[in-house]
């Protein structure tokens, strides 16, 4: 069965170091989408991306975000400088179109010291 | 905007017992209903989604649910619960045609089996 897979599991990064986040969404989806999880709270949406651009973000998504379809595979969510609160869990998922169940990866745990 | 609550925080059930988790959702059309099952340190596994049509609908490893409109509810459901149930239960709701279609969750329910 096809499924979303994230790179790395894990990720221990410095204060103001940039951070990439790796995913790789379900193969003939369209539709891809990052949410994050702090320790303890919610899951919580992030940004969607459809089409090359982003199609909706919340306000957690400010300019240190960013996404990237960088080819035909892979989904990327850079953090330009990190801060402690940027500590979470990052969860990708992709849906083969907008009102669609959402697969999700298992996630990347940043740590960010 | 829409919102999510799960009302129990913790539940604790003794395998074999019935377990009911409740999900109420505030949103002001069709909503997408879902519930997704997150265990210790693994990613958010779907079991069972509703967009339309009959209102109690099935799952994966034996959970159902039901959404009702007139409570803004869609509790889930299992008749006889396994150890391996013990997890995170999470609820969402996506809106309904919209492109994009961003996901809120509640905040989560965590289901504790004792033998």
């Amino acid at each position: 069965e096809p499924e979303v897979t994230q790179t790395p599991s894990h990720q221990v990064t410095q204060m103001g170091q940039e951070v990439i986040l790796r995913c790789v969404p379900i193969s003939n989806h369209l539709y891809f989408y990052w949410y994050r999880q702090i320790l303890g709270q919610k899951v919580e949406f992030l940004v969607s991306f459809y089409n090359n651009e982003i199609s909706e973000k919340s306000e957690i998504f400010d300019d240190q975000f960013s996404v990237e379809r960088p080819d035909g595979s892979n989904f990327t969510l850079k953090i330009r400088s990190t801060k402690l609160e940027d500590s979470a869990m990052y969860f990708c998922a992709s849906s083969l179109r907008g009102a669609e169940t959402q697969y999700f990866g298992p996630g990347t745990r940043l740590l960010v010291l | 905007a829409q919102s999510v609550t799960q009302p129990d925080i913790h539940i604790t059930v003794s395998e074999g017992a019935s377990l009911e988790l409740r999900c109420n959702y505030s949103y002001g059309a069709t909503p997408y209903l879902f519930w997704y099952v997150q265990s210790p340190g693994q990613g958010l596994q779907l079991l069972l989604k509703y967009f339309s049509g009959d209102t109690l609908v099935q799952g994966i490893k034996g959970f159902e649910a039901e959404f009702k409109r007139s409570q803004s509810s869609f509790n889930l459901r299992k008749p006889s619960v396994h150890w391996s149930d013990a997890a995170e239960y999470f609820c969402a709701v996506g809106a309904a045609g919209a492109a994009g279609n961003k996901l809120t969750f509640g905040g989560g329910t965590r289901v504790l089996v004792k033998p």
